[in-house]
């Protein structure tokens, strides 16, 4: 069965350094997204991403955040430069086009620790 | 305030109890996912449910979206240990057209013992 993967697994960095997190969505899919999920809370949305160009993004997805979408499959997060708050856990996620019902496919995530 | 309100927050019960969580919002979806999380791991996609009055089971699993599309609710019969952890729904923004953004519930925390 097709799935979201998501590497690394664990990352762990100092305050100030850059990071880029890896998706691979189902290869069917044309929507991406991100989302995050600080420990304890709800998970939180981060950023939509179609036809190569952010189509939404909350008040979360700064300056210091980006996506891109590098080759046919791959789907990146940056985040820039690193501050304490954003360690938390990273999901990817992927769904159909417009004749969809909304389901997301999600990764196992990104656990992303900032010293 | 939340859009999606989930109740109770947490529960736990015996292993072979029913179990009823709920989802309630004054806000009409077009759709709602039921998701289960364990601590560490993504939200895995247990059903969506689409149209009003819908009731859909997986296994001793039972998702009913209300009639107006307002509510949803998840019984689980014969609760198992392997049925510990959290459950949200999430729908698309009810407040944007075509956008995807998944609006989420904080969840229901189940423990079942043993």
């Amino acid at each position: 069965e097709p799935e979201v993967t998501q590497t690394p697994s664990h990352q762990v960095t100092q305050m100030g350094q850059e990071v880029i997190l890896r998706c691979v969505p189902i290869s069917n899919h044309l929507y991406f997204y991100w989302y995050r999920q600080i420990l304890g809370q709800k998970v939180e949305f981060l950023v939509s991403f179609y036809n190569n160009e952010i189509s939404e993004k909350s008040e979360i997805f700064d300056d210091q955040f980006s996506v891109e979408r590098p080759d046919g499959s791959n789907f990146t997060l940056k985040i820039r430069s690193t501050k304490l708050e954003d360690s938390a856990m990273y999901f990817c996620a992927s769904s159909e086009g417009l004749a969809g019902s909304g389901e997301q496919f999600f990764g196992p995530g990104t656990r992303l620790t900032v010293l | 305030t939340q859009l999606l309100e989930q109740s109770p927050q947490f529960l736990s019960i015996q292993e072979g109890e029913n179990l009823t969580v709920y989802c309630n919002s004054s806000s009409v979806f077009s759709s709602l996912q039921w998701y289960r999380q364990e601590p560490g791991e993504g939200p895995v996609l247990l059903v969506t449910v689409v149209t009003g009055g819908e009731v859909k089971k997986l296994k001793r699993l039972t998702f009913q979206f209300g009639d107006a599309r307002k509510d949803s609710s998840l019984h689980i019969t014969a609760a198992q240990p392997g049925d510990t952890g959290l459950y949200l729904c999430a729908g698309p923004n009810p407040n944007a057209g075509n956008n995807r953004k998944l609006i989420w519930g904080l969840g229901t925390s189940l423990a079942v013992n043993p």
